[in-house]
């Protein structure tokens, strides 16, 4: 089946280490996204990536990093320089750039750092 | 950073209540209006992907309106039902490629 995954679900990690999270899709999608949500806080844009080797930042990318070596995966890393680690984290994909693709989305990790 | 303004945070209403959110954007670098349903414990789901001033979508009993030049976008839920309970995401994307969601919606409709 087609979709985006996400893995692992549940994620601890020490204080002080990086950790990475994987996303992979097989939909043949151009665009991939990570956002990350908190208690009370809506989908906030960590980075994003429009095409293989090519990624921006959102508007938190502060102490994370990203690489898009292949098309259908984005991974996310959390440096310990991100204060505030803990929190869900979804990625999507879309089919391109185009004004009329939407975003599908993973299952999340929640990382729970301590 | 851009914002996308959700309102009303929550609502509350009965089985077969009509209901209606709001979405406000940056009416500047437009390209696209999304709608999104997130129920619990599953992955959010676009509902309209809409690009025009003064598009409308449908779909069943959900609906959508855009207005660019003021910046605004309405959902309406006609005649709820339980299972229409979820948050509802919209989301601005702009001509960059970016994707900036507001704090969405959350809907609980009582039987």
């Amino acid at each position: 089946d087609g979709g985006i995954t996400q893995s692992p679900k549940y994620l601890f990690r020490k204080e002080g280490q990086n950790v990475t999270l994987s996303c992979e899709q097989n939909l043949n999608h151009d665009a991939m996204y990570w956002y990350r949500q908190d208690p009370g806080q809506g989908l906030r844009l960590i980075y994003y990536s429009q095409i293989v080797n090519d990624f921006q930042k959102g508007d938190i990318a502060e102490g994370y990093s990203v690489s898009r070596e292949k098309k259908e995966s984005f991974p996310l890393t959390v440096t310990s320089a991100q204060k505030n680690p803990t929190a869900f984290y979804l990625c999507a994909s879309s089919r391109d750039r185009g004004r009329k693709t939407e975003a599908f989305f993973g299952q999340g990790t929640r990382l729970t750092v301590v | 950073i851009l914002n996308v303004e959700q309102s009303p945070q929550s609502l509350h209403v009965q089985e077969g209540d009509s209901t209606n959110f709001t979405c406000s954007f940056p009416s500047s670098n437009f390209y696209a209006l999304h709608w999104y349903r997130w129920e619990t414990a599953k992955s959010p789901e676009a509902l309209f992907v809409m690009t025009l001033n003064g598009d409308e979508k449908k779909k069943g009993r959900i609906s959508a309106t855009l207005n660019t030049k003021e910046g605004y976008s309405y959902l309406y839920i006609k005649g709820s039902q339980p299972e229409d309970s979820a948050t509802y995401l919209c989301a601005f994307r702009g001509s960059q490629g970016n994707l900036i969601f507001g704090k969405g919606t959350k809907l609980s409709v009582k039987p």
